[in-house]
């Protein structure tokens, strides 16, 4: 079965500062990966996605990830964060065909003015 | 386009009831998938339906159950209420059913069970 593994339950970043959210996955080929976002009291906002092609994929919000297939890792960053970014941070994944989404333990994110 | 609604937001039950919670996707989707989030397990799939046929189920007990009508519109009932079922119920609804398309999810509904 396929798993997902965000290893950093909380990351705590200065605005302005880089981010990079870990992300591994275990599955036999290469799934559908996704990058969702939910802040408090909210449901899940898709940032991005990646399913074939181009290894960089750029999202929303200026996030972007890139897809490692030598290292099954589908990181996230961002260049500067903002205040606003401060959420929780998923990390999904689907075989091809279906909607049923495998997510990660969550990465929490603050950010410090 | 309205986002997907579910209802209720908020619900607090006894131990042992049963629960019926709401799911209105968007306009033209015609999956839904349900989802349970608690602090302990984190985000679990629980079941897909697609022009009203569950078509994935997770690994819960035969007491969560759903289902969907004509209009899309989906139901998920829990029965026999254990404090375990308190957690935060997500909707999400697709155009299609399969992983090319992206899953809109809703602000869910937060069940407490006392």
């Amino acid at each position: 079965a396929q798993s997902v593994t965000q290893p950093d339950i909380h990351i705590t970043v200065s605005e302005g500062a880089s981010l990079e959210l870990r992300c591994n996955y275990s599955y036999g080929a290469t799934p559908y990966l996704f990058w969702y976002v939910q802040s408090p009291g909210q449901g899940l906002q898709l940032l991005l996605k990646y399913f074939s092609g181009d290894t960089l994929v750029q999202g929303i919000k200026g996030f972007e990830a890139e897809f490692k297939r030598s290292q099954s890792s589908f990181n996230l960053r961002k260049p500067s964060v903002h205040w606003s970014d401060a959420a929780e941070y998923f990390c999904a994944v689907v075989p091809g065909g279906g909607n049923k989404l495998t997510f990660g333990t969550g990465t929490q994110l603050k950010v410090e003015l | 386009k309205a986002g997907v609604t579910q209802t209720p937001r908020y619900l607090i039950k006894t131990r042992g009831q049963q629960v019926t919670l709401s799911c209105s996707p968007i306009s033209g989707h015609r999956s839904v998938s349900w989802y349970q989030q608690t602090p302990g397990q984190g985000l679990q799939f629980l079941f897909e339906y697609f022009s009203e046929t569950q078509r994935n189920k997770g690994n819960f007990p035969g007491r969560f159950s759903g289902r969907q009508f004509s209009n899309s519109r989906s139901e998920m009932n829990v029965s026999t209420l254990e404090l375990g079922d308190s957690a935060l119920y997500l909707c999400a609804s697709s155009e299609i059913s399969g992983a090319s398309t992206e899953a809109f999810f809703g602000q869910g509904t937060r069940l407490t069970v006392v």
